[in-house]
């Protein structure tokens, strides 16, 4: 079954320190991958998405995001954390199933920027 | 370009009531998908509808309906309230359906509490 998996509910970094969130995926077929953020009383934001090509991408707001198909990763980095990321970061994987928009997503990663 | 509306944003109801959340998504979208948020189960895909038809359903009880209207504009029904419906419920509208390289905008979300 399909099925996204971020390993890290929470991590704290100083601001300045780069930072990686984790992601890894399962999907039958050549996967289409995001990374949302999520701050508090918000809707989801999409940083940046994966569909074919280099799989290096870049995104909004400094982030980037490796996909690796030998590990089904798809791991979002920035190298300088400013107090504002703070949010929680959700990895997706779709769409699934053909002619539908659905997505699934990770549990989710909340991350903490201390000064 | 406004963005994705929910109404209202914050909803109280008790048990055994029924609940209708409203959704209007960025002008010219067709598709508008729905997700309920929680923090034990995550992101949980609830349906799409494109073109005024159920395009997809998610794993949920038949206590939740939805409908897209002509004008694109959604919404979503919950009939017979239980305390673990209340969740962050978020609309998605994007342009179309299927195409893998669709972008998906939320919107801010519906909190309900259900007592």
């Amino acid at each position: 079954a399909q099925s996204v998996t971020q390993p890290d509910i929470h991590i704290t970094v100083s601001e300045g320190a780069s930072l990686e969130l984790r992601c890894n995926y399962s999907y039958g077929a050549t996967p289409y991958l995001f990374w949302y953020v999520q701050s508090p009383g918000q809707g989801l934001q999409l940083l940046l998405k994966y569909f074919s090509g280099d799989t290096l991408v870049q995104g909004i707001k400094g982030f980037e995001a490796e996909f690796k198909r030998s590990q089904s990763s798809f791991n979002l980095r920035k190298p300088s954390v400013h107090w504002s990321d703070a949010a929680e970061y959700f990895c997706a994987v779709g769409p699934y199933g053909g002619a539908t928009n659905k997505l699934i997503f990770g549990t989710g990663t909340l991350l903490a920027v201390q000064p | 370009k406004a963005g994705v509306t929910q109404t209202p944003r914050y909803l109280i109801k008790t048990r055994g009531q029924q609940v209708t959340l409203s959704c209007s998504p960025i002008s010219g979208h067709r598709s508008v998908s729905w997700y309920q948020q929680t923090p034990g189960q995550g992101l949980q895909f609830l349906f799409e509808y494109f073109s005024e038809t159920q395009r997809n359903k998610g794993n949920f009880p038949g206590r939740f309906s939805g409908r897209q209207f002509s004008n694109s504009r959604s919404e979503m029904n919950v009939s017979t309230l239980e305390l673990g419906d209340s969740a962050l419920y978020l609309c998605a509208s994007s342009l179309t359906s299927g195409r893998r390289d669709n972008e998906q905008f939320f919107g801010p979300g519906t909190r309900l509490t259900v007592l």
